[in-house]
């Protein structure tokens, strides 16, 4: 059975750095197949793409925020980690990670339940 | 950068069909993919690679994609199938994942 989960704090202050975890099971992040993506979405709004992981560790970003995220995994331990540095209450959003089987052109296919995360003082 | 298109909203009476569109240039040259998203939970993949269905998702749900518009058709709608719904492509010239605006469907 497939699963994603996601977890981190609910909620940060201006300025500060957000990490948060994937907990994936089910397959392996080895997998030649699989791939992560993080995609979030603000309170009432669209679903936005932010980070992309290979299981050969090749990354892609999104353009409007590559210079605040890094995005890395540990196989071993089944994760991949989403870093967002000087975070901003417009950051404001659920988070989610979700998983790709095979080419980038295909589906998203599993998806973890989100974090809402709040950026607050 | 690749940019979908959809309509806000679209509203159908229980038993007749939904069409929602997404927009984008030369969309046909890309797979699109359809998730549901019922409130408060996370995205649902009803139909990939623009016409194909994964498993226990109900036939009434089919797409298509020509031209620069693909539809996701929804037929003999139920109450059930109030959500939002949302188009996504991958952009092969960037390697980016590209999300439309979303649409709500409302059923009367």
């Amino acid at each position: 059975q497939v699963t994603l989960k996601e977890s981190g704090p609910v909620l940060v202050k201006p300025t500060e750095t957000l990490t948060l975890t994937c907990t994936v099971s089910g397959f392996s992040l080895s997998d030649a197949k699989m791939s992560v993506s993080w995609i979030r979405q603000p309170p009432g709004k669209a679903l936005e793409w932010l980070a992309h992981i290979f299981s050969t560790d090749k990354k892609s970003y999104s353009t409007s925020l590559k210079s605040r995220l890094t995005i890395s995994k540990d196989t071993s331990k089944s994760q991949v980690v989403l870093t967002m540095t000087n975070m901003d209450p417009v950051d404001t959003a659920t988070y989610y990670c979700a998983r790709i089987e095979g080419d980038m052109t295909t589906t998203f296919d599993y998806w973890g339940q989100g974090i809402l995360v709040t950026v607050s003082s | 950068s690749s940019v979908v298109t959809q309509p806000p909203s679209v509203s159908v009476a229980p038993g007749q069909t939904a069409s929602i569109t997404c927009g984008g240039n030369n969309i046909e040259r890309k797979s699109v993919h359809w998730y549901q998203q019922k409130a408060g939970q996370a995205p649902v993949v009803v139909i990939y690679n623009d016409n194909d269905r994964p498993s226990g998702i109900p036939e009434r749900f089919s797409g298509s994609n020509s031209g620069n518009t693909a539809t996701l058709t929804i037929s003999r709608v139920e109450a059930g199938d109030e959500a939002d719904y949302h188009c996504q492509v991958w952009n092969s010239s960037t390697d980016h994942y590209v999300f439309g605006p979303g649409t709500k469907v409302t059923v009367l």
